[in-house]
């Protein structure tokens, strides 16, 4: 089975601009997770998505936003860009199932965003 | 609120030395337990998982943890490190009230 794909990998925008991320879950694969990843702050989720609808979201401003389509790729939205989004966003899926099996995620490779 | 706390930031270990990294969360309900590693230019990847059941869980490269329900913790270890462990480790107990919380992550050097 392939991987989480992302793209663009590579993203250099400058402040006050918009971006948007895309990433391919694995087949089959109906749940899709967006984090960012920032050396000081590691690790923070951003939202989640399943079947078209976002099931959870973190704390984070409303400039960030994601949708899913029907085939489950989701996208994430980034709107008037500021020096502290520069990050790696990563995009994890799993089958979304009830419990445990939920939360066991695969992880792209990301997309490095630099804002300048 | 739900939170996670790996206490080492950066471990350096010699080949065959073992491994304990500490991770303590503070829900006190229904979680999953995850440890994911993310190797030198690599993804991350899942390490191994907690469920229910036996708490001693095994995941892949040798790497074994514990969850221990009235520590609220769920330790990684490695009885003999090698320098191809050297990664990030991140610890992510995830569920409960729908927060999806991962640790800052531990680095571990190897060195040979």
């Amino acid at each position: 089975k392939a991987g989480v794909t992302q793209t663009p990998r590579y993203l250099i925008k400058t402040r006050g601009q918009q971006v948007t991320l895309s990433c391919s879950p694995i087949s089959g694969h109906r749940s899709v997770s967006w984090y960012q990843q920032t050396p000081g702050q590691g690790l923070q989720f951003l939202f989640e998505y399943f079947s078209e609808t976002q099931r959870n979201k973190g704390n984070f401003p409303g400039r960030f936003s994601g949708r899913q389509f029907s085939n489950s790729r989701s996208e994430m939205n980034v709107s008037t860009l500021e020096l502290g989004d520069s990050a790696l966003y990563l995009c994890a899926s799993s089958l979304g199932l009830a419990g445990g099996q939920r939360y066991e995620q695969y992880f792209g490779p990301g997309t490095r965003l630099t804002v300048t | 609120a739900q939170s996670v706390s790996q206490h080492n930031h950066h471990v350096i270990l010699s080949e065959a030395a073992s491994l304990e990294l500490g991770c303590n969360y503070s829900y006190g309900g229904t979680v999953n337990l995850f440890w994911y590693v993310q190797y030198p230019g690599q993804h991350l990847q899942l390490l191994l998982k907690y469920f229910s059941g036996d708490p001693l869980v095994k995941g892949i490269k040798g790497f074994e943890a514990e969850f221990i329900k009235s520590k609220f913790s769920f330790n990684l270890r490695k009885p003999s490190v090698q320098w191809s462990d050297t990664a990030e480790y991140f610890c992510a107990p995830l569920g409960g009230y729908q927060k999806v919380t991962f640790g800052t992550g531990t680095k571990l050097q190897v060195i040979p």
